[in-house]
């Protein structure tokens, strides 16, 4: 069956305390591999997308890497303002279905 | 460049009642997504449109909810009649057709509660 899986659920850093989010995905073939951030109230804002294991994207503060089996995000120092819910979707070869995790609820405390 | 449209942003109404929610893309994009989003859990795909056809409506409850996509734009969800499992965030999202790989940008969705 096809599906993803983020974790941890939720998890609280101290501003400047570096972390990884992990997205972990079971799907037949992989087209590509999606993070958004999503601000409470608001609709997903699109952040990287990864096509093929061992690639790698940076934005400011955050760096997503992908593996046969899962990614990571990296948030290196982060800042209250990073603050938000971190989604990881995959688009699969199979019919381009669309499969999103539940979600990592990050809080950057100052 | 403008973003994904969508009205309206909020909307309460009654069990049994009818609703309709629209979406407008980003200009260019030809496929465009309707997704549910329950409270603390990740969107799921009702609904995928390339152009005017539709692609994938796989878990679309279509007793209860339909879509249209006129012209290969704008685009109108439609729920009738509500339940009260059917309050969530509904997002709509575009992409263009660049390769296989389709990165999705979101509108900032319409939150429905039914009572």
């Amino acid at each position: 069956e096809d599906q993803v899986t983020q974790s941890p659920e939720a998890l609280r850093l101290q501003e400047g305390e570096s972390s990884s989010l992990n997205c972990s995905y079971t799907v037949s073939g992989l087209r590509g591999l999606f993070w958004y951030r999503q601000d409470p109230g608001k609709g997903p804002e699109f952040l990287f997308t990864l096509y093929s294991a061992g690639e790698e994207k940076e934005k400011e503060r955050l760096k997503a890497t992908l593996t046969k089996k899962e990614s990571f995000l990296h948030i290196t120092a982060p800042k209250p303002e990073d603050s938000a819910t971190y989604l990881c979707a995959v688009q699969a070869s199979n019919f381009n279905k669309f499969y999103f995790g539940s979600g990592t609820k990050l809080n950057v405390k100052p | 460049e403008a973003g994904v449209a969508q009205s309206p942003r909020y909307k309460i109404i009654e069990k049994r009642q009818s609703v309709a929610f629209w979406c407008n893309p980003i200009s260019g994009h030809a496929t465009l997504y309707w997704y549910q989003q329950i409270l603390g859990q990740g969107p799921k795909l009702l609904i995928q449109f390339q152009n005017n056809g539709v692609v994938d409506d796989s878990q679309l409850p279509k007793d209860r909810f339909s879509a249209e996509r006129l012209k290969g734009v704008d685009s109108t969800l439609k729920i009738q009649p509500a339940k009260l499992e059917d309050s969530a965030v509904y997002l709509c999202a575009s992409s263009p057709i660049v390769g296989r790989v389709q990165t999705q940008y979101f509108g900032p969705g319409t939150r429905l509660l039914v009572l």
